[in-house]
């Protein structure tokens, strides 16, 4: 079946930091790959969205690129804030199906 | 502008007693809807999903269940809570297979 893979947190850095996540998927077809975030106490947010291979999402200083070829979406920001701070999901859906498969989750922890 | 809101916000619930979550949205229509359970440090877990009033499809077998009475409403429901429910439930929608947008979630504890 689909899986997500993270990896591991917490992933704790300073102030302005660079910010690697890792994502790698294992699905049939061509699904779409989202990121969402999560912060402390809160629901979900869609932080961004790749649709098809060579997509590049981007929001908020975040950016991921849909590559076919390693099955990855990794997560990369290049100077963190404090507001960072908070967990972080990789996640595909197939073309057409209705359930999102999530990764555990990366809780990220940034320190003035 | 499409909004989704959850409540309660938070729930102590003793073993054995029932549960009814609400989720409703607003600004859009025939949305697909979605409950999940996300356990203390662990992913989301998708428990049923529904495609239309009445019509739903459950993921895991469990304690819960759910029902869609109307189009924008979505209840997830229990006649008996396990200690094991405890969590923190979320509630999204999607126009057909496209972006899942999440509400606020509700935290449940069971004691």
């Amino acid at each position: 079946g689909d899986s997500v893979t993270q990896m591991e947190g917490p992933v704790t850095l300073s102030e302005e930091a660079f910010l690697t996540i890792n994502c790698t998927y294992t699905a049939t077809g061509y699904p779409s790959l989202f990121w969402y975030v999560q912060y402390p106490g809160e629901g979900l947010q869609l932080l961004l969205k790749a649709t098809k291979a060579d997509d590049k999402g981007s929001n908020k200083g975040f950016e991921a690129t849909y590559r076919k070829e390693t099955t990855s979406f990794h997560l990369e920001k290049g100077s963190v804030q404090v507001s960072d701070s908070a967990v972080y999901f990789c996640a595909l859906i197939k073309a057409a199906g209705n359930k999102l498969t999530f990764g555990g989750g990366t809780r990220v922890l940034v320190k003035p | 502008s499409q909004t989704i809101h959850q409540w309660p916000a938070t729930l102590v619930q003793p073993v054995g007693s029932p549960l009814s979550l609400e989720c409703t949205v607003e600004g859009t229509s025939n949305p697909n809807l979605y409950w999940y359970r996300q356990a203390a440090g662990r992913g989301l877990q998708l428990l049923f999903y529904s495609v239309g009033i009445g019509q739903i499809s459950s993921e895991v077998p469990q304690n819960l269940s759910a029902s869609r009475p109307q189009d924008r409403q979505f209840i997830l429901s229990s006649k008996k809570l396990l200690l094991s429910d405890s969590g923190f439930y979320l509630c999204a929608w999607s126009l057909a297979q496209e972006t899942q947008y999440f509400g606020p979630g509700t935290r449940l504890l069971v004691l």
